[in-house]
């Protein structure tokens, strides 16, 4: 199975800061890396598809990079509805696999 | 617009079998292309994969449940239903059902069911 790590495990920012969360692979998995958001009892909300597609509705403040083994999910500038929750996904190989998430907190 | 929704006991005995229908409306689980899938979450937890039906019945299983799941699709209802046999109480956790595409061989999740929480407890 590929493993997908996501650092940092947790996180606190600012409204308005700049936030990375990086996803690392145990192996390349080329672009087949999705990001997901969850909300406290909600379910997981597609952002990013293919390493760096903006999912239809999804504000332009999120981006996603990366191939090979290492992604980044970028928020340029953080609103108070974007605490929450954050998930990369493989597709390259089966079993699909997610990362242990991300969670953005506000400072 | 795509939906879905979960149905299913919310609890379970230990060494039950569960089984989960997603009905779903927007999409034709008969086009090239598409799927649905099956991910769980416990609570507190991360996402876990479980299976996942193809438009061509071809179906896939996470390898550690492998021997315990079972996915079906009925197109004709707009439904897939999913089994687990032997429940335990680790198995307790919120199951959600969701549509998948692909492009250029990248699949995602997109939108996903909002979930059914189900918990084994004698």
């Amino acid at each position: 199975d590929i493993q997908m790590t996501q650092s940092p495990s947790s996180l606190s920012a600012s409204v308005g800061d700049r936030v990375t969360i990086t996803c690392r692979a145990s192996q390349s998995i080329s672009s087949y890396l999705n990001w997901y958001q969850q909300k406290p009892g909600k379910a997981p909300r597609l952002l990013i598809y293919a390493a760096s597609s903006l999912q239809s509705g999804v504000p332009s403040r999120f981006s996603g990079s990366g191939s090979g083994t290492d992604f980044t999910l970028t928020i340029s500038s953080l609103q108070p509805e974007d605490f929450a929750t954050y998930y990369c996904q493989q597709s390259y190989n089966m079993p699909l696999t997610f990362g242990q998430g991300t969670r953005l907190e506000i400072k | 617009q795509i939906t879905l929704k979960e149905s299913g006991p919310t609890l379970v005995k230990p060494t039950q079998t569960l089984t989960l229908t997603c009905t779903f409306s927007g999409f034709s689980l008969s086009i090239s292309g598409v799927g649905v899938g099956w991910i769980r979450q416990p609570p507190g937890k991360a996402l876990e994969w479980l299976a996942l039906i193809y438009w061509d019945d071809d179906k896939r299983y996470s390898p550690s449940l492998k021997s315990r799941l079972t996915i079906t699709k009925d197109t004709s209802k707009n439904q897939v239903v999913l089994t687990m046999t032997n429940m335990d109480p680790v198995d307790t956790a919120t199951y959600y059902c969701a549509h998948s595409e692909k492009s250029s061989g990248s699949r995602w999740f997109d939108p996903w069911g909002q979930g059914t929480l189900v918990t084994v407890s004698s």
